[in-house]
């Protein structure tokens, strides 16, 4: 699987749009894109994913580059609920493993 | 939907016990389940692969006797630390993954059980 870089950490401020970003310029063509997020002592929660075509939920937005070198995780208005660390994982859809990396720890703040 | 439920949430056990995890899908079947452990601070590293009817597959460096692993359903698997002792102390989380739906399809994750080991 690719491997992905994120930043380490980031804040933001309760009620504006969270723009989390995930490099992985190693993306092959079958490799899709998970977002996860662990609040702290709890298991990973899966928020969404994506091949290429930008993907939106219930709970967030996932913006890919044209060349899928790239993506933006957005949390359109934060809340302190959403402070947890967000993974960037990038596995092929046959593929059974997810592989974690270290992940953004996200910090909102009042 | 997708519902993945572990059991014990928390347990606290002496040296040389062996503990049992067990983790359900409640409300969809996996014909695989995954089991990974996160030290603090850390991210989460898996252990094995566990595959309903067959032997799990274990990831480079795991102990495969001492950590063994049952997928005997199709809504259950077992995870037993055998002979515990304090550095096996971890937080063990399962995931499993609906067999009913596409590969590219997301698994689904427990809520973890914390191990300590006096």
């Amino acid at each position: 699987d690719a491997k992905t870089t994120q930043p380490t950490s980031m804040d933001c401020a309760e009620g504006r749009a969270a723009n989390l970003p995930c490099n992985h310029s190693t993306i092959s063509g079958n490799e899709y894109v998970y977002w996860y997020r662990q609040i702290h002592s709890q298991g990973p929660q899966y928020i969404i994913h994506g091949l290429k075509n930008n993907e939106t939920n219930e709970m967030a937005s996932l913006i890919i580059t044209e060349d899928r070198k790239s993506s933006t995780l957005i949390l359109p208005h934060a809340t302190l609920r959403d402070t947890a660390v967000y993974y960037c994982i990038v596995r092929a859809g046959t593929a059974s493993k997810l592989t974690f990396g270290t992940g953004t720890r996200l910090q909102v703040t009042l | 939907g997708a519902v993945v439920s572990q059991h014990p949430s928390w347990v606290i056990c002496k040296s040389g016990t062996s503990v049992k995890i067990e983790c359900r899908s409640l409300d969809f079947q996996a014909t695989t389940m995954f089991w990974y452990r996160q030290f603090p601070k850390q991210s989460l590293m898996l252990m094995a692969t566990s595959n309903e009817g067959s032997k799990a597959t274990y990831e480079q460096g795991v102990e495969k006797d001492k950590f063994l692993i049952n997928h005997a359903s199709l809504t259950l698997s077992t995870l037993t630390v055998t002979s515990a002792h304090p550095e096996d102390s971890s937080f063990y989380i399962c995931s499993a993954r609906d067999r009913g739906q596409f590969s590219n399809q997301p698994q689904h994750f427990g809520d973890g059980t914390r191990l300590s080991i006096l």
